[in-house]
């Protein structure tokens, strides 16, 4: 069975700082991973993916992530962090002709 | 707009009503997806279908559970008997492997079901 696990509930960044959102995940085969975004009272909408290729993922709005096999992550982070980027933070593992399997989210706050 | 729809936005019911919501994916998305999502959790899978066929359906899909995909395009998901514990929003998301896009799918904007 696959998972992900994102072990903090809350991330607290101040406005302009890097931010990172843990995720690790679990999965027989080659892992396709992803993030998401939801804004509250909106759906989710995706970020990045990882299916193959380089290590780093760059995705919407200055977002990029890490793949890291050895470790089994895939962290998101961002150089900067916007007062906008405040939202919760969806890494998910599966997708195209499988389902997604999501982790419990992670609430990013970015504080002015 | 060429993206999930999901209609109603929001219902509100009474505990043993029925209710019905309609997804529409992206009109080549072949792959469509029903998940769940409560307060404070990520979504779960529910099931999903290829064209009209319902390839599988996750054990939280209870006997008052059924989603359906007639002609292959738009799907709708029906409760009965609502409870309670059913109070949440459910996503339709959709996807295809035939464009660069493959391994991605998009997500509706949901419909929130409120049972009292």
């Amino acid at each position: 069975a696959q998972s992900v696990a994102q072990p903090e509930d809350q991330v607290n960044v101040a406005e302009g700082n890097p931010l990172t959102v843990k995720c690790t995940y679990s999965v027989s085969g080659n892992p396709y991973l992803f993030w998401y975004v939801q804004y509250p009272n909106r759906g989710l909408q995706f970020l990045l993916k990882y299916i193959t290729g380089d290590n780093l993922v760059k995705g919407s709005y200055g977002f990029e992530a890490e793949f890291n096999k050895s470790q089994t992550s895939f962290h998101l982070k961002k150089p900067s962090a916007l007062v906008s980027d405040s939202a919760l933070y969806f890494c998910a593992v599966g997708g195209g002709y499988q389902k997604v399997t999501f982790g419990t989210g992670t609430k990013l706050q970015v504080i002015p | 707009d060429t993206g999930v729809s999901q209609d109603p936005r929001h219902k509100i019911t009474k505990r043993g009503q029925n209710v019905t919501f309609r997804c529409d994916p992206i009109s080549e998305h072949n792959r469509l997806y029903w998940y769940r999502q409560t307060l404070g959790q990520g979504p779960e899978f529910l099931t999903y279908f290829q064209n009209e066929a319902q390839l599988e359906k996750s054990r939280l899909l209870s006997d008052r559970f059924s989603a359906e995909r007639p002609k292959g395009s738009f799907s709708t998901l029906e409760i009965q008997r609502t409870e309670q514990g059913d109070s949440a929003m459910y996503l339709c998301a959709s996807s295809t492997l035939l464009t660069s896009k493959d391994n991605e799918q998009f997500f509706g904007p949901g419909t929130r079901l409120t049972v009292l």
